[in-house]
């Protein structure tokens, strides 16, 4: 089973702050990822699949990049709705969630 | 625009066996694959299940192989998940989701229903 972990497990920051999380595979998944953003008690929701590729509707301060085994999802400038848990997911073999990272505010 | 409404959710002993089910509408149920995701209480999420759009493939967590089983009745738009030999790890809030295909990743998800396994 390919194995996804996620860092860091919390990140505190600022509204405006530049935010990575960073999201490892234990083998090489290709371009074969997704990252989801989910706030307490709602579903999680699709921002990014196939590692860089945006979803519509979502805000263009998200963005993904990696291939093989290492990937990040950036925030470029981060507002007050982005405050949430994030997670990523591999979809090369049979489907796994990294841990999750929660972005909370500083 | 997409829906997906869990239910079935409820309070069960350990042993038990329960059923959920997914009222999918907006879009041609029986093009896509459809999956179970659960999120245990404070937890991260854990895929399940899969089902391919034909129902002919279907795909089982380790943790729940031989005890859950996934299907779907494209004609009624209805995607179920049977759960059997229920223990307290199975309790979480169990989401269903659309998938584009077989193998991929999810687009769409439900509001999930809880499962909650006590005695």
């Amino acid at each position: 089973d390919i194995q996804m972990t996620q860092s860091p497990s919390t990140l505190s920051a600022s509204v405006g702050d530049r935010v990575t999380i960073t999201c490892r595979a234990s083998d090489s998944i290709s371009t074969w990822l997704a990252w989801y953003q989910q706030k307490p008690g709602k579903a999680p929701k699709l921002l990014i699949q196939k590692a860089s590729s945006l979803e519509s509707r979502v805000p263009s301060r998200f963005s993904g990049s990696g291939s093989g085994t290492e990937f990040t999802l950036t925030i470029s400038s981060l507002q007050p709705d982005d405050f949430a848990t994030y997670y990523c997911q591999q979809y090369n073999s049979y489907w796994m969630f990294g841990q999750g990272t929660k972005v909370e505010i500083k | 625009d997409v829906h997906l409404v869990e239910s079935g959710g409820n309070l069960i002993q350990p042993g038990g066996s329960l059923r959920l089910s997914c009222a999918a509408s907006g879009f041609p149920f029986s093009n896509y694959a459809m999956s179970w995701v659960r999120q245990a209480p404070g937890k991260g999420l854990e895929w399940v299940s899969t089902i391919s759009d034909s129902g002919f493939s279907t795909f089982h967590a380790d943790s729940v192989k031989g005890r859950f089983t996934i299907s779907r009745h494209n004609s009624k738009n209805t995607l179920y998940l049977q759960m059997s030999s229920l223990s307290a790890e199975d309790t979480a809030v169990y989401y269903c989701a659309k998938g584009m295909t077989a193998l991929s990743y999810f687009d769409y998800w439900g509001q999930g229903t809880l499962v909650t396994v006590s005695s």
